[in-house]
This record gives structure tokens, C-alpha cells and sequence, in this order.
């Protein structure tokens, strides 16, 4: 199976700030189906980012997403208060899906 | 809009089974399937399998597919899934969330959750 590694765990930024997080795969991820996901603690998961770079219905512009192969990122350019959440990646061109372990962003 | 609204928390005895619900609307339900997803706590999310809402195919992970059963009711719009023999290395949030298809389609809606704990 395909393991995600995110960096880094955590990350204490201020509002404003541009962020990029890391999704690195353990083998290529096939045509690039590779998503994004924010999670909120007592909310449903939302999808921002899918086959790397679309992002996903309503989702603001300040989230972008990029990479192919084992090597994937997600930036957000302008830290908005609500953006601070756990986001992790997740591989699903190939079974069994997969789950990075998560890149927490906390208000420094 | 699509929402999947899961039933609510439960506590079990180890050795026990546990079924959890995750109702959906807003969309066609047959046109989907569904895959469950849980947190244990602490730890990155795992797949558990997936189920078509169209003719009721599953599949699972391998490590759970003697003890899981995914199916659903296309009457009610509803999507069930069930772990039989409970450890305590299943105490975790489990997560509905739909897909057009078990391989190539992104999870696009999610449950708010079930916590599931298996304590004695």
C-alpha cells in the first residue's frame, strides 16, 4: 500500500501568513489522485483539493494544491482565522486508499 | 445541498458488535457509493472499505474483512456498517463519505462522525 508522509506535524503561524504543506508518497501516485482534506475538531472533513490541483466546490482561491509523482503540496496564501485546522492528504488511485497523518496549523 | 448524517455515539463490551448508520440527502443516493473511514485517537485516518449504493458490491480492507459488513438501504437512502468482535484497538471516530466510484473519485461529502469506544 501507498504510505503518505506529511511535514511537518504542526505548525504555529499567525493570520496572514502564506503556508505550504508536504504530502510525500512512499511510490507514485497514479495519475495524480492525490486529495486534500480540512478538518475542523467536532466538524465533518471537508474536501479542498482533488487530482492534485482542482479545488473542490466553493473552496476560496487562497487554497492551491500542486505536484505529481510521490512529491505533493498545499498552500494557502493568505491565513484566514478559520483556516486553522488539521489538513491531510489522501491517495485514491489505488487500493487500499490511503491517509497521510495529518499537518495541524495553530494560531502562533 | 448533500449532507450524511450519522447516528450517534455508542460504548461497547469488548467482544460485542456495533452498527452504525450514515443517512443521506441532497443527492441521488443510488448514483454513489460510500466508503467509512475511522480515527482511532491521536492517529491518521484508515480506510475501512467501500459500498456501492447501486447494487450493494463491497469491498473491504484486508485487515478488517472478516469482521466488517458495509450495506445499504436504497428505500431509506441510508448506508450501515457493521464490526462485529470489538477490541479496544477500535476505539475510534468512524466516517462515512461519499464517492462516485470505490477507485479514481475523491471523497467529496463526509459524516460528522461516529465515536465508537470499546471498553470493558
Amino acid at each position: 500500500e501507498i504510505v503518505l508522509t506529511q511535514s511537518p506535524g504542526t505548525l504555529s503561524l499567525s493570520p496572514g501568513e502564506r503556508v505550504t504543506l508536504s504530502c510525500r508518497a512512499s511510490q507514485s501516485v497514479s495519475n495524480s489522485y492525490l486529495a486534500w482534506h480540512q478538518q475542523k475538531r467536532g466538524q465533518a472533513p471537508r474536501l479542498l483539493i482533488y487530482a492534485a490541483s482542482s479545488r473542490a466546490t466553493g473552496i476560496p482561491d487562497r487554497f492551491s494544491g500542486s505536484g505529481s509523482g510521490t512529491d505533493f503540496t498545499l498552500t494557502i496564501s493568505r491565513l484566514e482565522p478559520e483556516d486553522f485546522a488539521v489538513y491531510f492528504c489522501q491517495q485514491y488511485g489505488s487500493s487500499p486508499y490511503t491517509f497521510g497523518q495529518g499537518t495541524k496549523l495553530e494560531i502562533k | 445541498q448533500v449532507q450524511l448524517v450519522q447516528s450517534g455515539a455508542e460504548v461497547k463490551k469488548p467482544g460485542a458488535a456495533v452498527k452504525v448508520s450514515c443517512k443521506a440527502s441532497g443527492y441521488t443516493f443510488s448514483n454513489f457509493g460510500i466508503h467509512w473511514v475511522r480515527q482511532a485517537p491521536g492517529q491518521g485516518p484508515e480506510w475501512m472499505g467501500w459500498i456501492s449504493a447501486y447494487n450493494g458490491n463491497a469491498n473491504y480492507a484486508q485487515k478488517l474483512q472478516d469482521r466488517v459488513t458495509m450495506t445499504t438501504d436504497t428505500s431509506t437512502n441510508t448506508a450501515y456498517m457493521e464490526v462485529r468482535s470489538l477490541r479496544s484497538d477500535d476505539t475510534a471516530v468512524y466516517y462515512c463519505a461519499r464517492a462516485y466510484r470505490p477507485l479514481q473519485y475523491p471523497l467529496d461529502y463526509w459524516g460528522q462522525g461516529t465515536l465508537v469506544t470499546v471498553s470493558s
